[in-house]
């Protein structure tokens, strides 16, 4: 049963603008989240990650805020470049271990 | 420079023969990881491995295998391949400590005929 839910499949922002990737779990035991971003051919990279104990992680362009009661978190992208156009994948993680659980990913395309 | 590398990258064989793809990374991680990537499904992981001799199942492991020999090195083995494993794998290292970022591979498209 999946975990952690990324209910969009694609996005499709015009450059410039805010892009809003969201991103819901459903166990209670997780306490990190982390957004990674893929482009085609490669491995995903990290992007950002916030702990449970924040509701918010910025750096740069990057927000991530965390509604822990809800058990959804967002990220942020402003604003938006063409450059930001990839595969966002959200994952958490429990503290007992290294195991990370992604959802299926966002695909962003960020128009001109 | 820190990275994890993958071998081969691109891979076609046939059902039934026998695999391996190696994952190496220089950054004396204790932890290593192999997923896999399909449409529709994200990213699943197939076995990982806290450190030296010491690999457990992940999610989906059924058809694989794995050895830690060694620290750097994380091999993935199929021993035998069938189509229904045709996909994107990627190999994730991380160093100690809770809640740390994964390091990946840039992946091995494995085709299985």
């Amino acid at each position: 049963d999946q975990q952690v839910k990324q209910n969009s499949p694609s996005l499709s922002v015009q450059e410039g603008r805010i892009s809003i990737l969201n991103c819901d779990y459903t166990n209670s035991m997780f306490d990190y989240f982390l957004w990674y971003k893929k482009y085609p051919a490669e491995g995903p990279t990290f992007l950002i990650s916030i702990s449970s104990i924040k509701d918010k992680n910025e750096d740069g362009r990057f927000t991530v805020f965390l509604n822990k009661s809800a058990k959804h978190l967002s990220l942020h992208i402003v604003p938006s470049q063409p450059g930001d156009s990839a595969v966002y994948f959200c994952a958490a993680s429990r503290n007992s271990g290294y195991a990370l659980n992604f959802g299926k990913g966002t695909s962003l395309l960020v128009t001109p | 420079e820190a990275q994890v590398t993958q071998n081969p990258r691109y891979l076609i064989t046939v059902t039934g023969k026998k695999l391996t793809v190696t994952c190496s990374q220089n950054m004396n991680h204790e932890y290593m990881s192999w997923y896999r990537q399909d449409p529709g499904l994200g990213l699943r992981q197939i076995y990982y491995s806290m450190n030296v001799e010491v690999t457990d199942k992940g999610d989906v492991p059924e058809g694989y295998k794995v050895s830690r020999k060694e620290k750097r090195n994380f091999p993935l083995i199929l021993e035998s391949p069938s189509p229904n494993q045709t996909s994107l794998y990627f190999c994730a290292s991380s160093p100690p400590g809770q809640s740390t970022e994964a390091f990946f591979g840039q992946g091995t498209r494995l085709t299985v005929v």
